[in-house]
């Protein structure tokens, strides 16, 4: 198994761009979810889904969209990327229940300028 | 909703000495204790986790304790190595139905040889 996947790993925007993050998980996980890292906070929750069709809001969900078509996938969209959103994304899945282990990928490093 | 602290936000020790990390949450319903470990530039990986109907819990060098009353719980290293160096994240389940976790705000342990 991959385990969960990130593409891609670094980027760069202008603000205003709009842009994609990629996420899958190969362990038919039903939870997946985003988090922002950025230095001093933690890990914050901007999205997550509790399975295909159905997702919601975290912590920081201004700036962000998210869709979830399919178990596999869960990309994290980008509208009109601002400097405020320079930051360090994972994405992490998980069975179902309240005391499954997460499993996180390996990031993407964004860079808005 | 869950709030976590993590405290210190820094610690350094000697190769060989033990190391303890803290944490307080505030949601009375959380019954799921996860401790991550981030090394430089890769996603957090789950190195021990303790769920509300046990105490304490160990892994060979690394322990953690639950105090449910008090609402808080640690991270106990024993006989550290270098390779223990990174940013340490505790977090917390809350009264959610499902997967969400909230983070602290980490720990970079630094252990010296």
């Amino acid at each position: 198994n991959a385990g969960v996947t990130q593409t891609p790993k670094f980027q760069v925007l202008k603000t205003g761009q709009s842009m994609t993050l990629q996420c899958a998980q190969d362990m038919n996980h039903e939870y997946m979810s985003w988090y922002r890292q950025d230095p001093g906070m933690g890990l914050r929750l901007i999205h997550y889904s509790v399975g295909a069709g159905i997702t919601d809001q975290g912590e920081v969900p201004n700036g962000y969209n998210v869709s979830r078509s399919t178990t596999e996938d869960f990309p994290l969209r980008l509208l009109s990327a601002a400097p405020s959103q320079t930051s360090v994304y994972f994405c992490a899945s998980s069975r179902q229940g309240r005391t499954d282990t997460q499993y996180f990928g390996p990031g993407t490093r964004l860079t808005v300028l | 909703g869950e709030n976590v602290e993590q405290h210190p936000s820094t610690l350094s020790v000697q190769e060989g000495d033990s190391a303890v990390i803290k944490c307080t949450y505030s949601d009375s319903a959380s019954n799921y204790f996860p401790w991550y470990k981030q090394e430089l530039g890769k996603g957090p990986q789950l190195i021990i986790d303790i769920r509300s109907n046990v105490g304490e819990k160990k892994d060979q060098r690394i322990a953690v304790t639950l105090n449910k009353t008090a609402k808080h719980f640690s991270l106990h290293i024993t006989e550290t190595q270098p390779e223990d160096s990174a940013v340490y994240f505790c977090a917390s389940n809350g009264g959610t139905s499902y997967g969400k976790l909230t983070f602290g705000q980490g720990t970079i342990l630094t252990v010296h040889p």
